[in-house]
């Protein structure tokens, strides 16, 4: 099946900090979701992008949707304590009923005060 | 609005042992989704519903079943439980089947 790939599976940042986390894939996708899951709960939407080369903003946080459709990044700036958690970034090949989103495997990201 | 309501929040089964993990969403969204997921491993679909009736498998469905008798309910079942199948599930629901809404999960362990 396709596949999301994020990596490192952790990152440490100090308060204050921006951080920077990609997505990348072989496949085409047509549609790129960044999540944000924090401990004991269910991810929760951050950001959706619909369009190749889309820039979109969400208070600190930015998300691109890659022209080449085979990735995506997640900005985040100014980093703060409540920003801990682990960042899944999800992706549609297709579109339609029947079409399915696929996970990367999440970074955990720290911040150290 | 509650959004997702999964139940229960936690359970210990013993192998072999069967049970029912609920969903529910007051969104009145077509789309429903169960994925379980494994530390450091994402979320793997099991099954996904489009509609009160219709469902179908996903990326893991083996050892587990579904029903979707109505819009809001999306039970997932698991008739012989085996260690394998400790994990944490997720069940979400979705208007265009893009943008999903997720419950706050329920965690599974078979010994």
């Amino acid at each position: 099946g396709q596949q999301l790939n994020q990596s490192p599976q952790s990152m440490f940042i100090q308060e204050g900090e921006d951080v920077s986390m990609n997505c990348t894939s072989s496949s085409i996708f047509n549609t790129w979701l960044w999540y944000k899951q924090d401990p004991g709960e269910g991810p929760v939407l951050l950001i959706a992008l619909y369009k190749a080369g889309e820039l979109t903003s969400n208070g600190r946080l930015t998300a691109q949707f890659g022209i080449t459709r085979k990735d995506s990044f997640l900005n985040i700036s100014a980093s703060i304590p409540s920003d801990v958690g682990i960042y899944f970034c999800a992706g549609q090949i297709e579109t339609g009923a029947n079409s399915k989103l696929t996970f990367g495997k999440g970074i955990t990201l720290s911040v150290r005060p | 609005n509650a959004g997702v309501t999964q139940t229960p929040k936690f359970r210990i089964l013993k192998i072999g042992q069967s049970m029912t993990l609920q969903c529910a969403q007051d969104m009145n969204h077509n789309y429903m989704y169960w994925y379980r997921q494994d530390p450091g491993m994402g979320l793997k679909l099991i099954y996904y519903s489009v509609g009160a009736g219709i469902t179908d498998k996903g990326e893991v469905p083996n050892g587990y079943n579904v029903s979707r008798s109505t819009t809001e309910d999306f039970p997932l079942r698991l008739e012989l439980a085996a260690p394998s199948q400790t994990s944490v599930y997720f069940c979400a629901s979705s208007y265009t089947n893009t943008e999903a809404f997720f419950g706050q999960g329920t965690r599974l362990t078979v010994v």
